[in-house]
């Protein structure tokens, strides 16, 4: 079946520190990728896309790149906020189409 | 707006007793989803209806059961049959279950002792 599998957190680090989380997935035929944010105590926003390979989703400083050979999705940002604390999750949507799989979750902390 | 409400944000029951988690939308969607989250291990589907009057089981039915009457509703029950209850339960919704943005409501945090 499918998987996805996100670095463990938390993660802390400094205000305009780079950001990167992992991903991996694993499915058949050609996923879409997605990143998901929740913010303490909300539910989750999509933060960002990739349907097909190669593809790189980009929202509010993140970017992630839809990488179909070493089947990962991993979200970076250049310059971090006290505002971007947040869980992440990542998720794929199968070829069947019909429901997401989500990763853990990655717990980001940023210090002032 | 347009959105999500999940309602309560905060609801606590002795074990034991069934609870109905309320999930309302007025986004027009037809499909909506009802996942569990726990720390660590991301959102598990649990039940998802693609429209009116049918619903599916997700990857972790027992013990939970769902309606869907309405268009704009999908509340979940908790039975006492369900072992570990306490959890973060979220709701979702799209505009149809293939490859469509699924947006969030809230959440409804359950505590049952």
């Amino acid at each position: 079946g499918n998987s996805v599998t996100q670095m463990e957190g938390p993660v802390t680090l400094s205000e305009e520190a780079f950001l990167t989380i992992n991903c991996t997935y694993t499915a058949t035929g050609y996923p879409s990728l997605f990143w998901y944010v929740q913010y303490p105590g909300e539910g989750l926003q999509l933060l960002l896309k990739a349907t097909k390979a190669d593809d790189k989703g980009s929202n509010k400083g993140f970017e992630a790149t839809y990488r179909k050979e070493t089947t990962s999705f991993h979200l970076e940002k250049g310059s971090v906020q006290v505002s971007d604390s947040a869980v992440y999750f990542c998720a794929l949507r199968g070829a069947a189409g019909n429901k997401l799989t989500f990763g853990g979750g990655t717990r980001v902390l940023v210090k002032p | 707006d347009g959105g999500i409400t999940q309602s309560p944000k905060y609801l606590f029951r002795k074990e034991g007793q069934n609870v109905t988690l309320s999930c309302e939308q007025n986004l027009n969607h037809d499909a909506m989803y009802w996942y569990r989250q726990d720390p660590g291990q991301g959102l598990r589907l649990i039940y998802y209806s693609q429209i009116v009057n049918d619903f599916q089981k997700g990857d972790i039915a027992e013990g939970y059961s769902v309606s869907r009457e309405k268009k704009e509703s999908f509340p979940l029950t908790v039975t006492s049959a369900q072992k570990n209850p306490t959890a973060f339960y979220l709701c979702a919704s799209s505009i149809g279950l293939a490859d469509y943005e699924q947006y969030f409501g809230p959440g409804t945090r359950l505590t049952v002792t």
